[in-house]
């Protein structure tokens, strides 16, 4: 099935400081998902780019879709405790069935 | 509320035994998926099922087994066979090529 890289795998940062989280591809994606999982909790669906070069926007989160289309990143400004959790992206496999592939994750820990 | 509704939370297993984990949506999607997660590390596809009555073998399907009668449930079976269930485990559900809802998970140990 399709693969991912997702990098880093940690990230500690201050309360208020940036962070981002980059997924990468040796292949073109047809689309990209992104999930926000929190201690203990679920995945929760948060956006899906399909678009070369498409930047999207929620709050203090911005994704953007690399022209190419093999790369993807997730950028938190002025990160909160709120913040805190594993953020994971996901790619449909190629074929006919249609079930996504996550990337390892990147673990956010924000020190207040 | 339309959701995915797992149970239980906790489940307690004892080597040698089957156990099943309920997986239930009210969503009316016609996809639904099981995912093993070990402490962290991402997401691993154990079956899925695309429609009623048909499923197929994700990436470690080996040691479970599922059912798929009723389009609002799909039921895993982990059997023992697999060697290591210790986990948690992570039912969702999908409708066309969108975000997968996700239920709140069952975490399984071995005793």
């Amino acid at each position: 099935g399709q693969q991912v890289m997702q990098i880093p795998q940690y990230q500690h940062v201050q309360e208020g400081e940036d962070f981002t989280t980059y997924c990468n591809s040796s292949t073109t994606l047809s689309n990209i998902q992104w999930y926000k999982q929190r201690p203990g909790g679920h995945p929760v669906f948060l956006i899906q780019l399909v678009k070369s070069g498409e930047v999207k926007k929620q709050k203090r989160l911005t994704f953007q879709f690399g022209e190419a289309k093999k790369n993807s990143s997730l950028h938190i400004t002025a990160t909160q405790t709120t913040d805190v959790g594993t953020y994971f992206c996901a790619v449909f496999s190629s074929g006919s069935a249609r079930q996504l592939t996550f990337g390892s994750g990147t673990q956010l820990t924000v020190l207040p | 509320d339309g959701g995915i509704t797992q149970s239980p939370k906790y489940l307690f297993r004892k080597e040698g035994q089957n156990v099943t984990l309920s997986c239930e949506q009210n969503l009316n999607h016609d996809a639904m998926y099981w995912y093993r997660q070990d402490p962290g590390q991402g997401l691993r596809l154990i079956y899925y099922s695309q429609i009623v009555n048909d499923f197929q073998k994700g990436d470690i399907a080996e040691g479970y087994s599922v059912s798929r009668e009723k389009k609002e449930s799909f039921p895993l079976t982990v059997t023992s066979a697999q060697k290591n269930p210790t986990a948690f485990y992570l039912c969702a559900s999908s409708q066309g090529a969108w975000g997968y809802t996700f239920g709140s998970g069952t975490r399984l140990t071995v005793v």
